[in-house]
């Protein structure tokens, strides 16, 4: 149980493009979805959190308008890169935590790489 | 604040010998701990977790970890290493020490275990 799934797992786009990123709950309901990014070599840096219903948080230094999040269904969040630049190529990892499985634990989808050319 | 550091960057071990991730959190009151583990270009998999029930804390995989509250270490142990265990291990603490909240990752811990 708890498994978390996103698509694509990786995206080749050209610069200024925009790239959409799913992130599902295929087992339970979350309430709240994270969003996180990892350049190479390092550990995760979170990018915003987001609930079911309601506008995210985004944490400082990450731009609202450039990466666009929505959590529409208590099952589905997306980021959008709008106007993707090679600085935005990096590794999404996004994590869902819900109210029927272990609400002290975020369980994190497989992650997807982007690639910005 | 709540904080988690890991004490090594890189871990070598060799095959069948025991495995050693170092962790030490600070938190103002006894937090609850994650380690998780990440493989190349893949999500991160939950290890285990402690949530105060125990401190002695079994996880998946042969792996296992010690709540220590006077040192203030949460260290990551298996008996005896095996290829696939080869990964970036991380120590993690939820921002606000319960339920709630983000999570705080440490630096990782890259191990490599040799044949």
């Amino acid at each position: 149980g708890a498994v978390v799934s996103q698509h694509p797992s990786r995206v080749i786009c050209k610069s200024g493009t925009s790239v959409k990123i799913e992130c599902r709950s295929l087992d339970f309901q979350a309430t709240t979805m994270f969003w996180y990014r990892q350049f190479p070599k390092q550990s995760l840096m979170l990018m915003a959190t987001s609930n079911e219903g309601s506008k995210a948080t985004y944490e400082q230094g990450v731009e609202k308008d450039k990466f666009l999040i929505n959590h529409a269904s208590l099952t589905l969040s997306t980021l959008t890169v709008t106007s993707a630049h090679p600085e935005d190529s990096s590794f999404y990892i996004c994590s869902a935590r819900g109210t029927t499985v272990s609400t002290d634990t975020q369980y994190f989808g497989p992650g997807t790489r982007l690639t910005v050319l | 604040a709540q904080s988690v550091t890991q004490l090594d960057s890189h871990v070598s071990v060799s095959e069948g010998t025991p495995v050693l991730l170092r962790c030490n959190y600070s938190s103002s009151y006894s937090p609850s701990l994650f380690w998780y583990v990440q493989h190349p270009n893949k999500g991160l998999q939950l290890l285990l977790k402690y949530t105060s029930a125990a401190t002695l804390v079994k996880g998946i995989n042969g792996f296992e970890a010690e709540f220590k509250k006077s040192e203030t270490s949460f260290h990551l142990t298996k008996p005896s290493a095996h290829m696939s265990d080869a990964a970036e291990y991380f120590c993690v603490v939820p921002y606000y020490g319960g339920s709630q909240g983000n999570l705080i990752f440490g630096k990782g811990t890259k191990l490599s275990v040799k044949p």
